[in-house]
C-alpha cells in the first residue's frame, strides 16, 4: 500500500497566519492527491482535488501544490472557520490511502 | 442539493452481522461510483469499498475482504455495506460517499466529493 506521512500532527495558530501542511507519499501518485478538512463531529469536506485545483464553494485562500512526492495545503490569512482536521488522501491506486491528520487550532 | 443519509449502525457483538444504508437524493445516483470509509473513534480515516456505477465491479481493503460486500440499488438510489463476521476493529463511524469524476486540463480525477453525516458502528460484547 502506499503511505502517506502528514506533517506536522498539530498546529497551534493564529488568526491572519499563513499555514502550510505537507504530506510525502511514498510511493509515485503524481497528481492523485486530495485534501478534506473535518470539523468535530461532522464529515469530512473536500477541499482540493488534483493536487491543485480548488473544489467548487471553497475560499481561494486555500491552495494546493506539489514538488516531487511532497505535496502541500496553503491556508493564506487563515480565519478561524479553518480550524478542524485536514486530511490528505491518495487515489493513484488501491487502496486509497489517508494521511493520518493534521489537526489545526487556535492560539 | 446532494444528500447522503446512512443508516443501519448500531451496537453488535462479534462475529455478527449488520447491513448499513446510504440513501442519496440530489443528484442522478446511478450515475456515480459510491463508496464507503469509515473512521474509528479519535483515528484517522480509512477507505473500506468501492462499487462502479453499475455494481459489476467492486473493489476492498484486505482487512474487510471476504467479510464485507457492498452493492448498491440504483432503482431506489441506495447504497449497502454488508458486514460479517464483525471484529472489534470495525468499531467506527462508516460515511457513505459520492465519487465523482473531474477533468481538468492535466488529467481526470475521481474524487470522493460527497459525503454523508456517518453511521456508527460498535462491535463489542
Amino acid at each position: 500500500d502506499i503511505q502517506m506521512t502528514q506533517s506536522p500532527s498539530s498546529m497551534s495558530v493564529s488568526l491572519g497566519d499563513r499555514v502550510t501542511i505537507t504530506c510525502r507519499a511514498s510511493q509515485d501518485i503524481g497528481n492523485y492527491l486530495s485534501w478534506y478538512q473535518q470539523k468535530p463531529e461532522k464529515s469530512p469536506k473536500l477541499m482540493i482535488y488534483g493536487a491543485t485545483n480548488l473544489e467548487d464553494g471553497v475560499p481561494s485562500r486555500f491552495s494546493g501544490s506539489r514538488s516531487g512526492s511532497d505535496y502541500s495545503l496553503t491556508i493564506n490569512s487563515l480565519e478561524s472557520e479553518d480550524t478542524g482536521i485536514y486530511f490528505c488522501l491518495q487515489h493513484k491506486q488501491y487502496p486509497p490511502t489517508f494521511g493520518a491528520g493534521t489537526k489545526l487550532e487556535l492560539k | 442539493e446532494v444528500q447522503l443519509v446512512e443508516s443501519g449502525g448500531g451496537l453488535v457483538q462479534p462475529g455478527r452481522s449488520m447491513k448499513l444504508s446510504c440513501a442519496a437524493s440530489g443528484f442522478t445516483f446511478s450515475s456515480f461510483p459510491m463508496a464507503w470509509v469509515r473512521q474509528a473513534p479519535t483515528k484517522g480515516l480509512e477507505w473500506v469499498a468501492t462499487i462502479s456505477t453499475s455494481g459489476g465491479s467492486t473493489y476492498y481493503r484486505d482487512s474487510v475482504k471476504g467479510r464485507f460486500t457492498i452493492s448498491r440499488d440504483n432503482a431506489k438510489s441506495t447504497l449497502y455495506l454488508q458486514m460479517n463476521s464483525l471484529r472489534s476493529e470495525d468499531t467506527a463511524t462508516y460515511y457513505c460517499t459520492r465519487v465523482r469524476l473531474r477533468r481538468v486540463h492535466e488529467g481526470d480525477y475521481y474524487v470522493m466529493d460527497a459525503w454523508g453525516q456517518g453511521a456508527s458502528v460498535t462491535v463489542s460484547s
